[in-house]
């Protein structure tokens, strides 16, 4: 299948700071990508879907002010998680599927601890 | 919510097969089945996915029912690494088409 990559893998940071999270589409062109959240023990939320070039859509309860997303090529998005606090500590999950909306790829998450 | 209800846990010994079931008794004509496991800490991993013919890849084989409600995902020889939870969720194939997660079964993979 194809890879899609995250990074970093893992991010401490202080509450109130803003982090940065990466997702690229390494062998293929991504025209969709998604970015999830997921709890312990729960299962996968969709945050929000992102076109190359055009603004993000997102789901309902998801505030677009503080996770703000990128998707300004074909191959990156970028997840900001502005103003972090401790309960949005949580499993960021990125995916991407290249054109006709095919198989959807994930990455391999990023883990975010808001002290 | 999710349109697919699965049990919420099996297990089955090392190198025997393994089939997951899953329900999606409203499923429409241009929905197609999918099968995604997540190991733990790791991001889900596509299986494999049909509309209405049986698909077999070097992963697993997945078997629809002819009226479609209803498909088993067979993983013909189990591994202690297919210890994961499988999801089955059912998708429209289109630009910004969505994955919906419900959650899934634990397959467990005894020695």
């Amino acid at each position: 299948g194809a890879v899609v990559s995250q990074h970093p893998s893992r991010v401490i940071c202080k509450s109130g700071t803003s982090v940065k999270i990466e997702c690229r589409s390494l062998d293929f062109q991504a025209t969709t990508m998604f970015w999830y959240r997921q709890f312990p023990k729960q299962s996968l939320m969709l945050m929000a879907t992102s076109n190359e070039g055009s603004k993000a859509t997102y789901e309902q309860g998801v505030e677009k002010d503080k996770f703000l997303i990128n998707h300004a090529s074909l191959t990156l998005s970028t997840l900001t998680v502005t103003s972090a606090h401790p309960e949005d500590s949580s499993f960021y999950i990125c995916s991407a599927t290249g054109l006709a909306g095919g198989v959807e790829f994930f990455g391999p998450g990023t883990r975010l601890t808001v002290l | 919510d999710a349109k697919t209800t699965q049990p919420p846990s099996m297990d089955c010994a090392e190198g025997r097969a393994a089939n997951l079931p899953c329900n999606h008794s409203t499923i429409s004509g241009n929905e197609y089945v999918y099968w995604y496991r997540q190991i733990h800490s790791q991001g889900p991993q596509y299986i494999i996915h049909g509309l209405k013919n049986n698909e077999t890849n070097e992963m697993a084989s997945l078997i629809i029912t002819e009226d479609r409600k209803s498909s088993t995902l067979i993983l013909p020889h189990a591994t202690l690494r297919d210890t994961a939870v499988y999801y089955c969720i059912v998708r429209v194939t289109g630009a910004n088409s969505k994955l919906t997660f419900g959650k899934g079964i634990t397959l467990s993979v005894r020695p």
